[in-house]
């Protein structure tokens, strides 16, 4: 079955970076395209990119551009999402999730990570 | 960047109860628009797609529909399992943005 597996919690100070990783199994990697989703607490869902492993595109929202880096391991099935230069109001839980293309309909995020929180605090 | 628009933002009602909840966008999208429900700590989770393609497990009380810019999710009969909040998001052209959400109380 597909799973999306996040990495654990994390605290940073402000400053400083954060690597979140997301591994994938159960699918072909390649073919599916992985979205980045934002939620600080008590808050909705914020988009904030997508990475194709078949192409290496990116496309990042403009609030997250060139402070956000999503990267992906194809030995490893794994894509990642760097935030640098981190605030206290990045203090979030980030998804990935799995984007379906559903050709003839419209894409759409079937598969969703645990979510990672990201504390920043000094 | 498209925007999204949910009301209510909130929404009480009762066990049986039928509700709708509706969704605009800030310009035309088609029918790229799908629909997420989220309870407290856990992740999103896809309902509908394509504006009313049901996911495989998604119960048929609920019912997507609308067009270009002007959407509703119906959910025919609430179940006990129904109340967390809903999110429309549009995935016409990047970015991809989701709506405020709208959270079903029980009344």
């Amino acid at each position: 079955q597909v799973l999306l597996v996040q990495s654990g919690a994390e605290v940073k100070k402000p400053g400083a970076s954060v690597k979140v990783s997301c591994k994938a199994s159960g699918y072909t990697f390649f073919d599916y395209h992985i979205h980045w989703v934002r939620q600080a607490p008590g808050q909705g869902l914020e988009w904030m990119g997508w990475v194709n492993p078949r192409t290496g595109d990116t496309k990042y929202t403009r609030s997250f551009q060139g402070r956000v880096t999503l990267t992906w391991d194809t030995s490893s099935t794994t894509a990642h999402m760097e935030v640098h230069t981190l605030q206290s109001d990045d203090t979030a839980v980030f998804y990935c999730a799995r984007e379906n293309p559903s050709v003839g309909a419209s894409p759409n995020l079937d598969f969703w990570g645990q979510g990672t929180l990201v504390t920043v605090s000094s | 960047d498209i925007q999204m628009t949910q009301s209510p933002s909130s929404l009480s009602a009762s066990i049986g109860d039928r509700v709708t909840l509706t969704c605009r966008a800030s310009q035309y999208i088609g029918i790229y628009l799908n629909w997420y429900q989220q309870k407290p700590g856990r992740a999103p989770n896809l309902l509908i797609y394509g504006t009313y393609n049901l996911q495989g497990g998604v119960p048929s009380r609920f019912r997507g529909s609308g067009s270009e810019t002007d959407f509703t999710l119906t959910i025919s009969s609430l179940q006990p399992e129904d109340f967390a909040t809903y999110y429309c998001q549009q995935s016409y052209s990047p970015p991809h943005t989701f709506g405020q959400g709208t959270k079903l109380e029980i009344k």
